[in-house]
């Protein structure tokens, strides 16, 4: 199928980790993506990791792949309150297609 | 380097009626996409150009929607005779033909705010 599975909501307060879980079905993926989108906006492009890595890290977001379980996360050191939103992770399959599918996100809160 | 943009921000008409929006993508982006996300879900993809040429559709394009890049830059998609259905965020995202310098081929796609279609 094309689902890719996030959990709906994340809640944490300011200063602690966050960690946003996605699962994906095609093992043929050769990109993931995450995005972040606040209310009324479009989606920013955070980071994204190449499917023959496991980590990727890029300041406060660290993102780890386990390919043989098709899992996906996101953590985000020092979490802030202006990290509030939607995060969306996404997977560009291989082949000819460019197209990304996308889960139906995490919101995460960030408590003061 | 200005993003992706697009127009209007927002479009509320009444069912039936035609609406036209346009998408204007980060200069030198060969490639454009088009995405749907409705109230609570992520986006799906519509359709994709490199150039002018439209390479892929998604079978959510029914034939009451019509995408062009007519130049090569700018896109623009037509939805006719509206339906409550219709109504949802429309997404535009372009990626460059450039590869990232890891001797791969990814090119990240970059979103534009959208434009928001509401049905009456």
């Amino acid at each position: 199928g094309e689902d890719v599975e996030q959990s709906l909501f994340l809640s944490v307060r300011e200063g602690d980790s966050s960690v946003i879980n996605c699962t994906y079905t095609d093992s043929s993926s050769t990109y993931l993506y995450w995005y972040k989108q606040e209310p009324g906006a479009g989606l920013q492009l955070l980071t994204y990791i190449f499917s023959n890595m496991d980590m990727k890290q890029d300041q406060r977001l660290t993102v780890l792949l386990n390919k043989k379980d098709k899992h996906l996360s996101l953590r985000i050191a020092d979490t802030q309150t202006g990290d509030s939103a939607i995060y969306f992770c996404a997977e560009r399959r291989g082949g000819a297609t460019n197209k990304l599918i996308f889960g139906t996100g995490t919101l995460l809160a960030v408590q003061p | 380097d200005t993003g992706v943009s697009q127009n209007p921000r927002h479009k509320i008409t009444k069912r039936g009626q035609n609406v036209t929006f346009r998408c204007d993508p980060i200069s030198e982006h060969n490639r454009l996409y088009w995405y749907r996300q409705t109230l609570g879900q992520g986006p799906e993809f519509l359709t994709y150009f490199q150039n002018e040429a439209q390479l892929e559709k998604s079978r959510l394009l029914s034939d009451r929607f019509s995408a062009e890049r007519p130049k090569g830059s700018f896109s623009t998609l037509e939805i006719q005779r509206t339906e409550q259905g219709d109504s949802a965020m429309y997404l535009c995202a372009s990626s460059s033909p450039l590869g990232t310098g890891f001797g791969d081929s990814n090119q990240p796609q970059h979103f534009g705010d959208g434009t928001r279609l509401s049905i009456l």
